[in-house]
């Protein structure tokens, strides 16, 4: 048990569709993260949020939009996806944003697998 | 910009067999390293990480020095288990750019077989 939580941890959408990923930390954390992970790539960073502002937009496409209500919860809104969406999306928090000790290490939710028909 | 680079799997050992995996690193400033695992269906988890030059991290058996001579954090472990197949990524943090941004190599697959 990392402390993150994702939900759903299986979705299958179509392309016209909207739906929504939820992450949940209970560690108490400042920062959260969203990532993809896609076969044979390396994990593409794709948000960032400090205590509930985003920082980072790593040029991530509209059709992706993050929600941060509180420090506990992230959202990814997702529509319209394309075909080449289909990943595992990972959800971590971090006390701090900047890494400038141990305790600033990053915890990985388990990832939603999301497949795009 | 900043990269890791790692040993393309996929790896399979047998039980007990010495276990290496390389990575080497290009950074701007003086990065922080760390192995993640991913065992599977699970998110990644930190395995070990090392702040300086000549550090070596370490946990569950897996050992990696940090050489700044060599740009390179190479995972060992002396003794593989079946529990060990996994997913193992090594990863930076670089000072010298945004200090919160973890740039991951493509991961390499390892199987223990029985």
């Amino acid at each position: 048990e990392t402390g993150v939580t994702q939900t759903p941890r299986h979705l299958v959408m179509g392309m016209t569709n909207k739906k929504s990923l939820k992450c949940e930390q209970h560690l108490g954390h400042n920062a959260m993260y969203w990532y993809k992970q896609s076969a044979k790539k390396p994990l593409e960073l794709m948000f960032v949020y400090n205590f509930k502002e985003q920082t980072e937009n790593n040029s991530v496409p509209s059709r992706f939009s993050p929600e941060c209500p509180n420090s506990s919860h992230l959202f990814l809104h997702l529509h319209t996806l394309q075909p080449e969406d289909s990943a595992l999306y990972l959800c971590a928090s971090s006390q701090n944003l900047a890494y400038t000790s141990s305790t600033d290490t990053q915890y990985f939710g388990p990832g939603t697998r999301l497949t795009v028909l | 910009g900043d990269s890791v680079t790692q040993m393309e799997g996929p790896v399979t050992l047998s039980e007990e067999a010495f276990l290496t995996i390389n990575c080497t690193y290009t950074a701007t400033g003086y990065p922080s390293l760390f192995w993640y695992v991913q065992y599977p269906g699970e998110g990644l988890q930190l395995l070990l990480k090392a702040t300086k030059a000549d550090d070596k991290g370490s946990n569950k058996g897996f050992e990696a020095t940090y050489r700044k001579e060599t740009t390179s954090f190479h995972l060992e472990k002396g003794s593989v288990q079946v529990s060990d197949s996994a997913v193992y990524f090594c990863a930076l943090i670089d000072s010298g750019g945004s200090n919160y941004k973890l740039t991951f190599g493509k991961g390499t697959l390892l199987t223990v077989n029985p």
